[in-house]
């Protein structure tokens, strides 16, 4: 089985410039997270997804975050402009429902660096 | 407040010896915990997931065990190896309405030749 695909892996970009993320989560997955991980603390859930409705994004910093899931599979999150405290490695994990006893697969992150 | 606090922060030993890494949860209800394990530069991945019914669970070299009745859980790793060295994060899964991962910060472990 297919994990969860990230792209890039890494990018680094000048404050106030604009950047995009990419995840495929795993066939058949109906829920797709978003998490944005600073270095030395836990992952922090910036939104997350049931097939391509939107089921919190109480975290999200929606004046310069936004994302998006057509079709229920694919999602792309954007951050515009960004800033320097948005340096952190940004993790898409899927799940095959609300459920969560199945656990998260976690992608391999894409780590943005700022400056 | 629904919060995860694991210690130590950071952890040093030598190849081929034991340790344990510690998790302290204030989420309920509760549903599950598990442990993850992090690799630098990677996603993190699920080693062991324990039901409040459930006391140990192991994985290879890693026991995890779990006391609901504290809201104490632990992560044994023997006979540590170099791949070892990671961080390992608790995650409690919060049943309050909808499902939801309580994250702890991580434990980094680093295990030297």
């Amino acid at each position: 089985e297919a994990g969860v695909a990230q792209s890039p892996r890494y990018k680094i970009i000048e404050k106030r410039q604009s950047v995009a993320f990419w995840c495929n989560p795993i066939s058949g997955h109906a829920t797709l997270y978003w998490y944005q991980q600073i270095l030395g603390q836990g992952p922090k859930l910036l939104i997350q997804f049931q097939n391509n409705g939107v089921v919190d994004d109480s975290q999200l910093p929606k004046d310069r975050f936004s994302a998006e899931r057509l079709k229920g599979v694919d999602s792309t999150l954007k951050i515009q402009p960004a800033k320097l405290e948005d340096s952190a490695v940004y993790l898409c994990a899927s799940t095959p429902g609300r459920n969560l006893y199945y656990g998260y697969t976690f992608g391999s992150g894409t780590r943005l660096t700022v400056v | 407040k629904n919060q995860v606090e694991q210690s130590p922060q950071s952890l040093i030993i030598l190849e081929g010896k034991n340790c344990t890494l510690q998790c302290n949860y204030t989420v309920s209800p509760f549903s599950n915990l598990r442990w993850y394990k992090q690799d630098t530069g990677r996603g993190p991945v699920s080693l062991t997931i324990m039901t409040f019914s459930e006391n140990t669970k192991s994985n290879g070299r890693y026991t995890a065990t779990l006391d609901a009745d504290t809201k104490q859980s632990s992560l044994h790793i023997t006979a540590s190896q170099l791949s070892d060295s990671a961080s390992y994060i608790c995650v409690v899964t919060l049943t309050s309405g909808t499902y939801k991962y309580i994250f702890g910060t991580g434990t980094r472990l680093k295990v030297l030749a």
